[in-house]
């Protein structure tokens, strides 16, 4: 069965400092891995996915993050948080099996302090 | 250039009435999911629809809940007696195709309370 973890309820970051959101998987087959975030009250904005080809993918708003095939990884990351990059960050790999629905992680929090 | 629109945003019902949410998906997109999400959690997939037919319902509970996305219109979640744990954000998502690539788009959600 396909599944997402994400195992940190939440990242406290420095502005200005790097940030690293992570998440792991497990799927049969080739994954299909997307980011999202969730600002309060509102729905989830698409960030970025992996689909294949290069490992490091780019994304809306300076976000990135790197596919890791042998770690079964895809972990978020920025190179210089800001404080309104303050959300909850949720993975997501597709389900394979036909209908492709989502498998959401937990979410992660991220409070990027001043 | 419209996403998916939700409506109502705030949904207050008693226990035992019946809640309707609609989910406009994209312009041009056929398919549309169902997720529902508890405080603090993940989203959870419910249901998943093209016009007219309902493709996988695997993550609906067996009773009181249905959904339909017909040919005209927006799709309905149509919860019947709700109950106090019904409580919840009931989002829907949307895209052209059902392919493992395919990004879902999401509106911005109807929030629940059942009192």
């Amino acid at each position: 069965a396909q599944s997402v973890a994400q195992p940190e309820d939440q990242v406290n970051v420095a502005e200005g400092n790097p940030l690293t959101v992570k998440c792991t998987y497990s799927v049969s087959g080739n994954p299909y891995l997307f980011w999202y975030v969730q600002y309060p009250n509102r729905g989830l904005q698409f960030l970025l996915k992996y689909i294949t080809g290069d490992n490091l993918v780019k994304g809306s708003y300076g976000f990135e993050a790197e596919f890791n095939k042998s770690q079964t990884s895809f972990h978020l990351k920025k190179p210089s948080a800001l404080v309104s990059d303050s959300a909850l960050y949720f993975c997501a790999v597709r389900d394979g099996t036909g209908t492709y629905k989502y498998i959401f992680g937990t979410g992660t929090r991220l409070k990027v302090l001043a | 250039n419209a996403g998916v629109m939700q409506n109502p945003r705030h949904l207050v019902r008693r226990r035992g009435q019946e809640a309707r949410l609609r989910c406009s998906p994209v312009k041009g997109h056929s398919h549309v999911y169902w997720y529902r999400q508890l405080p603090e959690e993940g989203l959870k997939f419910m249901v998943y629809l093209q016009k007219e037919n309902i493709i996988d319902e695997s993550g609906m509970p067996k009773e009181r809940f249905s959904a339909e996305f017909p040919k005209e219109g927006p799709s309905i979640l149509r919860i019947q007696q709700v109950v106090r744990g019904d409580s919840a954000a009931y989002f829907c998502a949307s895209s052209p195709e059902a392919q493992g690539g395919e990004t879902q788009y999401f509106g911005p959600g109807t929030r629940l309370l059942v009192l």
